[in-house]
């Protein structure tokens, strides 16, 4: 079992630009969740997707936030356009079932800096 | 506001020395508690879990916690703590009725050897 992949790991980029990041989450879990860190607001839950389908994203800051689950294996996570602010690492976590009953397995995480 | 909150933010203690990080949820009704740990450049990754039944949990690496409901409290605790436990520690709250888990700010603890 390879675990969450994400990717970049590390994505700097200018003011105004678009980011995007990705995540492959463990095979057969049906629960996807997008996480954000910094150090001023620790771990904030941005959005989570049951099957596919997100079920909650009152965690996304604005509307340059936007993200996606187009199938089981694969979901993005996009900044347009991108601001100083957003710089933190932004982790992706899956789980067998709904979060509250399964452990989370998370991604190594992507550090994105703004510029 | 609904929260989680960890007292400490960062700790230093002595190889051998106890641990103790305190963890307080402001949630009425029924949650699930965990502990999630994440070593110096690696991801998060669960230390211990408390779904029901016996209050304190034993979890990897000699951990455990103790959940107290009337103080909506779920400390975390080491009698002796390692080297290798230098990392962050999060607790996290999931409320049954929202489907939702939230993590507190959580806690760098330094052992110094």
């Amino acid at each position: 079992d390879a675990g969450v992949i994400q990717s970049p790991r590390h994505e700097v980029t200018e003011m105004g630009q678009e980011v995007t990041l990705r995540c492959k989450p463990i095979s057969g879990h049906n629960s996807l969740f997008w996480y954000r860190q910094t150090m001023m607001r620790g771990l904030e839950l941005l959005i989570y997707f049951n099957n596919n389908v997100p079920i909650d994203d009152s965690g996304m800051p604005e509307d340059r936030f936007s993200a996606k689950m187009p199938n089981a294996s694969f979901s993005t996570l996009k900044i347009q356009p991108s601001e100083p602010r957003d710089s933190a690492v932004y982790f992706c976590a899956s789980s067998p079932g709904p979060g509250i009953n399964s452990p989370l397995h998370f991604g190594n995480g992507t550090r994105l800096t703004v510029t | 506001a609904q929260s989680v909150s960890q007292h400490n933010h960062h700790v230093i203690l002595s190889e051998a020395a106890s641990l103790e990080l305190g963890c307080n949820y402001s949630y009425g009704g029924t949650v699930n508690l965990f502990w999630y740990v994440q070593y110096p450049g690696q991801h998060l990754q669960l230390l211990l879990k408390y779904f029901s039944g016996d209050p304190l949990v034993k979890g990897i690496k000699g951990f455990e916690a103790e959940f107290i409901k009337s103080k909506f409290s779920f400390n975390l605790r080491k009698p002796s703590v390692q080297w290798s436990d230098t990392a962050e520690y999060f607790c996290a709250v999931a409320k049954l009725r929202d489907d939702k888990i939230i993590f507190g700010k959580g806690t760098r603890l330094h052992i110094l050897p």
